[in-house]
């Protein structure tokens, strides 16, 4: 089946730390890989996507290359802020009817100033 | 820029009403779907809406469940009878295409069951 496996949380980090959020998956087929993210009472915001193999999504520091050699779309950023706290969710879209998303458990970042 | 509009925000009721989520899906998507989340948990898929019917839900999805688009704007989830166990996060969702395109998301309703 289709699956996204991510490490668990919280990660804690000193403001401009390193960033690393690992993240696996199954899929029968071709997915497309997302990372998503929910600051505070808020809803899912698209962080960033790639949709094939050795693809890198990017957006607001947060990088993620598409490695289908070992399943995985780690998500990185070199140097965090505390604007940064959220919880990111890994999520791929595989399918041919419905293309549902199936995500992560999701791992909550918090960031100290 | 265009967004997916969720109504209401948050809604109580009590165990065995009937709710109905309202959601305004990206006005030339045309894909719809609905996912649910827990408190302190994963998001999880409920159903996928397309060409006005529906073409994959989850085993979550149950018949209590029903989705419908009245009209060329609206997609609902109402839930005949309502349990404690759906006291969720209910996130609408739409996308262009299918494949490789992303489902932009709602703000979602927090739906508390007293």
């Amino acid at each position: 089946g289709n699956s996204v496996t991510q490490m668990e949380g919280p990660v804690t980090l000193s403001e401009e730390a390193f960033l690393t959020i690992n993240c696996t998956y199954t899929a029968t087929g071709y997915p497309s890989l997302f990372w998503y993210v929910q600051y505070p009472g808020e809803g899912l915001q698209l962080l960033l996507k790639a949709t094939k193999a050795d693809d890198k999504g990017s957006n607001k520091g947060f990088e993620a290359t598409y490695r289908k050699e070992t399943t995985s779309f780690h998500l990185e950023k070199g140097s965090v802020q505390v604007s940064d706290s959220a919880v990111y969710f890994c999520a791929l879209s595989v399918g041919t009817g419905g293309f549902k998303t199936i995500f992560g458990a999701g791992t909550r970042l918090f960031v100290k100033a | 820029e265009p967004e997916v509009t969720q109504t209401p925000s948050h809604q109580v009721t009590q165990m065995g009403q009937e709710v109905i989520l309202r959601c305004v899906p990206i006005s030339n998507h045309l894909y719809f779907y609905w996912y649910r989340q827990i408190l302190g948990q994963k998001v999880e898929f409920l159903v996928s809406f397309y060409n006005n019917e529906i073409s994959e839900k989850s085993e979550i999805f149950d018949d209590q469940f029903s989705v419908e688009r009245p009209d060329g704007s609206n997609f609902t989830l109402k839930i005949r009878s309502t349990k404690l166990e759906d006291s969720a996060m209910y996130f609408c969702a739409s996308s262009l295409t299918g494949e490789g395109t992303e489902a932009f998301f709602g703000q979602g309703t927090r739906l508390t069951v007293v």
